[in-house]
């Protein structure tokens, strides 16, 4: 069935360093979305890509959309301790747009 | 609240017990999703609403999983003869614009199947 990969599931860096989670699906997506989740918390939406190659920024985190619309990453510079947490990357399912498939995310620390 | 509100945040029940599980969406969001998420885990997506109907049921694991939305509101998961393995977090979301858009949370019902 359609998957979406997500490497690596564990990072842990120092604070101050670049971070990078990659997400691969195994279908052509029409879109991309990214959630984090805090420990201990519930998955809040951080930003939806939706054209081939497109890039978008929030502050320190950079985010692209494959050409191909079958990849994506999640790029974040000089990682603060606020940015502990998981990533996850989803995307609709071919059949039903309103089923998200997500990854199993990657888990990020960071050491002060 | 302004957010989506789940009850109860916390149900241990044993094995073979029927359990309720609630959730109160955004208010004017039309779509409502429940997902399932084991430890280290992804969201697992398990059924999806449009208004009072079920759009997409395809997640649901087997019949002893069933969801309601009589009034395009709030939403009921059902849980059958529960079994061991049905322990997880369940998610409910909301979002205005079905089938895409961004998916508002709420905080989860963790429930633990002795």
């Amino acid at each position: 069935g359609q998957q979406v990969m997500q490497i690596p599931q564990y990072q842990h860096v120092q604070e101050g360093e670049d971070f990078t989670t990659y997400c691969n699906s195994s279908t052509t997506l029409s879109n991309i979305q990214w959630y984090k989740q805090r420990p201990g918390g519930h998955p809040v939406f951080l930003i939806q890509l939706v054209k081939s190659g497109e890039v978008k920024k929030q502050k320190r985190l950079t985010f692209q959309f494959g050409e191909a619309k079958k990849n994506s990453s999640l790029h974040i510079t000089a990682t603060q301790t606020t940015d502990v947490g998981t990533y996850f990357c989803a995307g609709p399912s071919r059949g039903s747009q309103g089923n998200l498939i997500f990854g199993k995310g990657t888990k990020l620390s960071v050491k002060p | 609240g302004a957010g989506v509100s789940q009850t109860p945040s916390n149900k241990v029940t044993e094995k073979g017990k029927y359990v309720e599980l609630r959730c109160d969406p955004i208010s004017g969001h039309t779509a409502l999703y429940w997902y399932r998420q084991s430890l280290g885990q992804g969201p697992e997506f398990l059924i999806y609403f449009q208004g009072t109907g079920a759009a997409d049921d395809s997640g649901l694991p087997n019949d002893r999983f069933f969801a309601v939305r009589p009034e395009g509101s709030v939403s009921t998961l059902k849980i059958q003869r529960t079994e061991r393995g049905d322990s997880a977090v369940y998610l409910c979301a909301s979002s205005l614009i079905p089938q895409t858009g961004e998916l508002f949370f709420g905080e989860g019902s963790r429930l633990t199947v002795l």
